[in-house]
């Protein structure tokens, strides 16, 4: 099994929504990332998850709420999101430092 | 800090070739290149980890140089389905791995 499986796909929430995107390998991979996309634009890193800890977050605004549960899932928490944090969601995995990176198919998150 | 790449946009016709280039103020610990087609995920073409390394499949390659401050993608003799953007990415030994602006590449017939 090589994949990373995201979910959903797609999500339309309101302001005050909270919800949740959830990623999943069964790779053993022990570090995870999540990486916001806008059109046009690279993957921005947000946070990086190694060995279920979190090891990397750049920044991001507290309404993105990252959670590592076990070495195979990783959560992104979602509440209170503006219109501009509307983009495509990606996860990745990967088993070390130098070694390829395995995207997931992304959530596009639309916040209304 | 992200890599710097160049050009930011290519068109080609069927049959020609282009470079990528991807550079860095300072050293890389790894230099990953991912094609990414429009509505779909990144998908990985290859990873260079040593100084003057140099890797391919296909027509398509990669360098990394001495210094390992700069990485350059090869595609030869393009074919409709390379178009897409191409991303370089860096990574440090503590699992920072970030990307460049990337390269939209059209090949047209």
């Amino acid at each position: 099994d090589t994949e990373v499986t995201q979910t959903p796909k797609h999500l339309v929430m309101g302001m005050t929504n909270k919800k949740s995107l959830k990623c999943e390998q069964h790779m053993g991979h022990r570090a995870m990332y999540w990486y916001k996309q806008k059109a046009k634009k690279p993957p921005e890193l947000m946070f990086v998850y190694s060995y279920e800890k979190l090891s990397i977050n750049e920044s991001v605004p507290s309404r993105f709420s990252p959670e590592c549960p076990n070495s195979s899932l990783l959560n992104l928490h979602l509440h209170a999101l503006q219109p501009e944090d509307s983009a495509l969601y990606l996860c990745a995995s990967t088993r070390g430092p130098g070694t390829e990176a395995f995207f997931g198919q992304g959530t596009r998150l639309t916040v209304v | 800090q992200q890599p710097v790449q160049s050009p930011q946009a290519v068109i080609l016709r069927e049959g020609e070739d282009a470079v990528i280039n991807c550079s860095s103020s300072k050293a890389l610990y790894s230099v990953h290149w991912y094609r990414q087609k429009h509505g779909e995920a990144p998908v990985f073409l290859m990873i260079l980890l040593k100084g003057g390394e140099q890797k391919g499949h296909d027509k398509i390659s990669a360098s990394f140089n001495e210094k390992k401050q700069q990485s350059s993608l090869y595609l030869t003799a393009s074919q409709l389905s390379y178009s897409g953007t191409y991303f370089c990415g860096t990574a440090n030994n503590n699992n920072d791995m970030r990307f460049g602006a990337g390269t939209r590449l059209t090949v047209k017939p």
